[in-house]
């Protein structure tokens, strides 16, 4: 699976919208990326995935960009719940029982 | 929360004593996985199943095994709980069979303390 590489932390204000970037240059074409967050002592809740073009649905966007080598989750109106840790992971498609591979991902605090 | 239950929510154990963690579901599906997750790690993968009786290694196997006897029970056994087992444990399902369906979604964590 390609690498990829967060800003370890972010600051945003509550109610505006939260963006969130990931770096994953060595993506190949069969590879989805994959958002998730983990609030403080709970287990990582699934947000989002995608593989070429932009996704939405209820918790958020997702933007790839055209060479997919970048892509920015969006949280379109931020509140004090969504101060978490995200995770932006590539992952091969092809199905199987792999696992996920977490990085340290970004820390992102939502300020009132 | 993808009907995932884990059993204990926490545990205290002493080093040298069995411990087994239990990953219940309750929608049949295929794969299941045990994480665990220590600061300056993240999540690292330590065993998974793709059926029942069906399962192989991870990242960091070392000093754990696993059963799934039934398609709803992933069981995690330390044989002999070491301090450097102190973690917080996750257990995860995959849902769907393919691609882009194929989204994992995780338990609640078991913390366990190895004194």
């Amino acid at each position: 699976d390609a690498k990829t590489t967060q800003p370890p932390s972010m600051d945003c204000a509550e109610g505006r919208a939260a963006n969130l970037p990931c770096n994953h240059s060595t993506i190949s074409g069969n590879e989805y990326v994959y958002w998730y967050r983990q609030i403080h002592s709970q287990g990582p809740q699934y947000i989002i995935h995608g593989l070429k073009n932009n996704e939405t649905n209820e918790m958020a966007s997702l933007i790839i960009t055209e060479d997919r080598k970048s892509s920015t989750l969006i949280l379109p109106h931020a509140t004090l719940r969504d101060t978490a840790v995200y995770y932006c992971i590539v992952r091969f498609s092809g199905g199987g029982a792999d696992g996920l591979t977490f990085g340290k991902g970004t820390h992102l605090i939502i300020q009132p | 929360d993808a009907g995932i239950t884990q059993s204990p929510r926490h545990k205290v154990t002493e080093t040298g004593t069995p411990v087994t963690l239990r990953c219940h579901q309750t929608e049949n599906h295929r794969y299941m996985y045990w994480y665990r997750q220590d600061p300056g790690h993240g999540l690292r993968l330590i065993h998974y199943s793709y059926g029942v009786k069906d399962t192989d290694k991870g990242e960091v196997s070392d000093g754990y095994s696993v059963s799934r006897s039934k398609t709803e029970d992933f069981l995690l056994t330390l044989e002999s709980a070491t301090s450097s087992q102190t973690s917080v444990y996750f257990c995860a399902i995959s849902v769907g069979t393919s691609g882009s369906k194929e989204t994992q979604y995780f338990g609640p964590g078991t913390r366990l303390l190895v004194l």
